[in-house]
């Protein structure tokens, strides 16, 4: 079954500093799909970036590009220049032909930027 | 604003009582998705529609059921509600329902609280 682990609950990053937030996954396949969602406290998720499994590429959209490193099989994300309205919650998910339509998630981290 | 609308957005009830969670995909959007974000158990993917008829199903208990109707809206029912089905309900949306690479929308959610 397919894992996405996300080892870091909380993280603090100064603002106008880049932060990476980690995320590993496991899965069997050769073709999925990785996903970051972003959640803040007023509690709508709001999907930031995706990376496919055959995308040579690194994803990017603004100040947000994906980490994707395949063999280690994991998808961090990277915020460049934090900004106070990054504070949120972070969602890394998956989505696989194994799991059919599902998107499984990870626990999530916690991201705060102090001033 | 990701085009997916909920209602209502807070619901307060009572144990054993039955509520109806409404969700309008965005324009264009076959399939929807609902997922239960609860603090014990995350995120979990309970069922996926695609254009009128049942796709997936996941974590879904029996209590509950859902339906997509022919303009394309959902609803999940939940009946005989207990305390733990306190949660945040989400609705997601993405334009067919198969490949791995496809983005889903989440809608602002319904937070549903049971006393």
């Amino acid at each position: 079954a397919q894992k996405i682990t996300q080892t870091q609950p909380g993280m603090f990053v100064q603002e106008k500093e880049a932060v990476t937030l980690d995320c590993t996954y496991d899965t069997s396949d050769q073709s999925y799909g990785l996903f970051w969602y972003k959640q803040p406290s007023s509690g709508e998720m709001i999907f930031l970036i995706y990376q496919g499994s055959y995308d040579e590429q690194n994803a990017t959209e603004g100040r947000y590009s994906l980490n994707f490193q395949k063999a280690r099989k994991s998808a961090n994300l990277v915020i460049s220049a934090s900004q106070l309205g990054d504070s949120a919650m972070y969602f890394c998910a998956m989505r696989d032909t194994g799991s059919a339509r599902q998107l499984t998630f990870g626990s999530g981290t916690q991201l705060t930027v102090l001033p | 604003d990701s085009g997916v609308t909920q209602t209502p957005k807070h619901l307060i009830t009572a144990t054993g009582q039955r509520v109806t969670l409404r969700c309008s995909p965005r324009s264009g959007d076959l399939s929807v998705y609902w997922y239960q974000q609860s603090l014990d158990q995350g995120l979990q993917f309970l069922i996926q529609y695609y254009n009128g008829e049942e796709r997936a199903k996941g974590n879904i208990l029996e209590r509950f059921s859902a339906q997509q109707f022919p303009d394309l809206h959902s609803e999940l029912n939940l009946s005989s509600l207990e305390l733990g089905d306190s949660a945040l309900y989400f609705c997601a949306s993405s334009v067919g329902g198969g490949p791995v690479q496809e983005t889903q929308y989440f809608g602002p959610g319904t937070r549903l609280l049971v006393l």
